[in-house]
């Protein structure tokens, strides 16, 4: 069973603070996502990477960043948090990039920013 | 417009009914229909998909798409309480030589004893 798990379930920052995200998978997965959810909006997509040291952005990257610097890890940075960034937010990884649609999540962190 | 629409419901249904659970797209570009369940305060897990028209059945869920009509949906025979959770639909869009993943907003469904 593909494994992915993030770093905390629960978290609850104050506006401009720095806030790191951790995700890891267990499968050896070539490609990791991060997404945020609300809602009535769904997901939408903040980042994505097909390799390590490799990042695309998404729909939303604005106030986010990323980092993969081993295949199993994909952080998600909020370089200064603001309130409009309390949200769910989500992790996955696919195994190829042809099979990119194949998306595995994580149980989400639920970020409040106050 | 969105790309995706979805009815969030609520859905509520007697345990045993067949339910049908449907999205409407508008991009005629998308291949792969993916099909997500989210229970509360968990993340999505994949449920099934399909490549392009037609139907496709796993146990008691199956999954159909008419590309003419930019219609998906989903159908859960003798449905259960444990099927009560969100059903997001996420059509496919290969773009920039990736695969994206344009999510509906979910459908909630209680499945009542």
């Amino acid at each position: 069973d593909v494994k992915v798990t993030q770093s905390s379930r629960y978290l609850v920052k104050r506006t401009g603070e720095k806030v790191f995200l951790e995700c890891v998978q267990d499968m050896d997965h070539e490609n990791m996502f991060w997404y945020r959810q609300d809602p009535g909006l769904g997901l939408r997509l903040i980042y994505f990477s097909y390799d390590v040291k490799m990042k695309e952005k998404g729909d939303i990257p604005e106030g986010y960043s990323v980092s993969r610097e081993k295949k199993e890890r994909f952080s998600l940075i909020l370089e200064s948090a603001s309130t409009n960034q309390t949200s769910m937010y989500l992790c996955a990884s696919s195994p190829r990039r042809d099979r990119g649609y194949e998306q595995y999540f994580g149980p989400g962190t639920r970020l409040t920013v106050t | 417009q969105k790309e995706v629409e979805q009815d969030p419901g609520p859905l509520s249904v007697p345990e045993g009914a067949i339910v049908s659970l449907n999205c409407t797209y508008s991009n005629s570009a998308f291949q792969y229909f993916m099909w997500y369940r989210q229970y509360s305060r968990k993340g999505p897990e994949l449920l099934m998909y399909t490549y392009s028209s037609g139907n496709k059945e796993d146990g008691r869920f199956t999954a159909q798409v008419d590309k003419s009509s930019k219609y998906i949906s989903l159908f859960i025979r003798d449905s259960q309480p444990s099927d009560s959770a969100t059903y997001l639909c996420a059509p496919v869009m290969f773009s920039g030589g990736y695969n994206k993943l344009i999510f509906g907003a979910g459908t909630r469904l209680a499945v009542h004893p």
